[in-house]
């Protein structure tokens, strides 16, 4: 199974600055299937990106995925106060489906 | 718009089955694979696997393979995850997703509580 491992596993940012969060997959991801998802506390997740990078439907255009093979990036252009959150990766190249751990975003 | 309405929280003893249901609405059924995804306290999203509700087929993660049942009734649009022989670190927030591989939808979770 591929194991994705994401980076850091706290980022300390503010509002209004650019947050960039690492996927790393034990092996190469079948086409870019790669997708991210933001979870809020008591919140089911909220799917971000798809695709490595196609953003999902009413997604704002602050956030941006990138990438290929074992290494993905979500990048989020301008913190805003909503957006502090946890984020995961998830790969569906391959059964069976897998998710990164997960990145913690908190406030500075 | 589209609607994943799960049932209300369980609280079960170790070695019991739960069954949980996930009502869809808004959109065709049988178009969109539906994965179950569980969150133990604390922790991260894990897989369990999909059904097809067209065809009823099914692909569970190995971990669960022989303690998991997923099923769906497409007159009521209606998905099911059963988990049998429960022990206490099933204890998690259970979620429904529509999705072919990604997921686009989510239920809203059930706590599953397995406890003596």
């Amino acid at each position: 199974e591929i194991v994705l491992t994401q980076s850091p596993g706290t980022l300390s940012l503010s509002p209004g600055e650019r947050a960039t969060l690492s996927c790393r997959a034990s092996q190469s991801v079948n086409s870019g299937c790669l997708a991210w998802y933001q979870q809020k506390p008591g919140q089911a997740p909220r799917l971000l990106i798809y695709g490595a990078s196609s953003r999902a439907t009413g997604i704002p255009d602050r956030f941006s995925g990138s990438g290929s093979g074992t290494d993905f990036t979500l990048t989020i252009s301008r913190l805003e106060p909503e957006d502090f959150a946890v984020y995961y990766c998830q790969q569906y190249g391959s059964s069976p489906i897998t998710f990164g751990q997960g990145t913690r975003l908190e406030i500075k | 718009q589209v609607q994943l309405v799960q049932s209300g929280a369980e609280v079960k003893k170790p070695g019991a089955s739960v069954k949980v249901s996930c009502k869809a609405s808004e959109y065709t059924f049988t178009g969109h694979y539906m994965h179950w995804v569980r969150q133990a306290p604390g922790q991260g999203l894990e897989w369990m696997g999909w059904i097809n509700p067209n065809s009823g087929g099914t692909n569970y993660a190995q971990k669960f393979q022989g303690r998991v049942t997923m099923t769906r009734d497409t007159s009521i649009t209606t998905a099911y995850m059963e988990l049998s022989s429960l022990r206490s670190d099933d204890t998690a927030v259970y979620y429904c997703a529509r999705g072919g591989y990604y997921a686009d939808q989510w239920g809203q979770g059930t706590l599953v509580t397995v406890s003596s």
